[in-house]
């Protein structure tokens, strides 16, 4: 069973333009976390979406960031017209079921870089 | 959500027993505290749990006190594999709250 797959593992923007990052879950997870990590810092959540639906955007910037995981295909997280502060490893994790006794497994991550 | 303190960083010889402490001062009755590591370029990997007195798995062992203000995580007999940073993380994570809240964690280096 294939862990949880991120791509790409590096990904690179220019100010302005738009950076796509997928995130296959785990076989059989219909639960999938977004969280961002600044260099030294640790991970801050971003969102939690369910098959089809956004479940917890709490941690989503209110502008330029969105996230989807469709019916079909991995989920994305888009960011629209990136700047210098979106630099940032980006992590996305799945678990099968929601609650506490479900283990949230992490991919190896999108490091984005805006020049 | 209740705030956790540790130390930023520690240094340890391979082949002893490492304990790293986190304060977590405001823990709620709900809350449980879970332990993550994290090695360089990858994603955290969940170690441990646990709600009160000792909890053990082939990893490692979390030791919480009576009043649960702070927690243990130790690992037995470290090797250099043992490198990474290790976070401390208090929350009920139940339905509706799975949101995972990381501080910067303790960087625990394992020299040869």
């Amino acid at each position: 069973n294939a862990g949880v797959m991120q791509n790409p593992r590096h990904l690179v923007r220019r100010r302005g333009q738009e950076a796509r990052l997928r995130c296959s879950p785990m076989k059989g997870h219909s639960h999938v976390y977004w969280y961002r990590q600044l260099p030294e810092e640790g991970l801050k959540f971003m969102v939690y979406l369910q098959k089809e639906n956004i479940i917890d955007e709490s941690g989503m910037p209110k502008e330029r960031f969105s996230a989807e995981f469709p019916k079909e295909g991995p989920s994305i997280l888009r960011i629209q017209q990136v700047v210098r502060g979106d630099s940032a490893a980006y992590f996305c994790a799945s678990s099968p079921l929601a609650g506490r006794d479900n283990e949230q497994f992490f991919g190896p991550g999108t490091r984005l870089t805006v020049l | 959500l209740a705030k956790t303190t540790q130390p930023i960083s520690m240094d340890s010889y391979e082949g002893q027993e490492v304990n790293i402490t986190c304060s977590h001062n405001n823990i709620a009755t709900n809350d449980y505290i879970t332990w993550y590591q994290q090695f360089p370029s990858q994603g955290p990997r969940f170690i441990i749990q646990g709600y009160k007195t000792k909890v053990t798995n082939e990893v490692a062992s979390l030791f919480i006190p009576a009043d649960r203000k702070s927690s243990t995580l130790s690992l037995p007999r470290v090797s250099l594999s043992d490198t990474a940073v290790y976070y401390c993380l208090v929350g009920d994570h139940d339905f509706g709250n799975e949101k995972l809240t990381f501080g910067t964690g303790t960087r625990l280096t394992i020299i040869p």
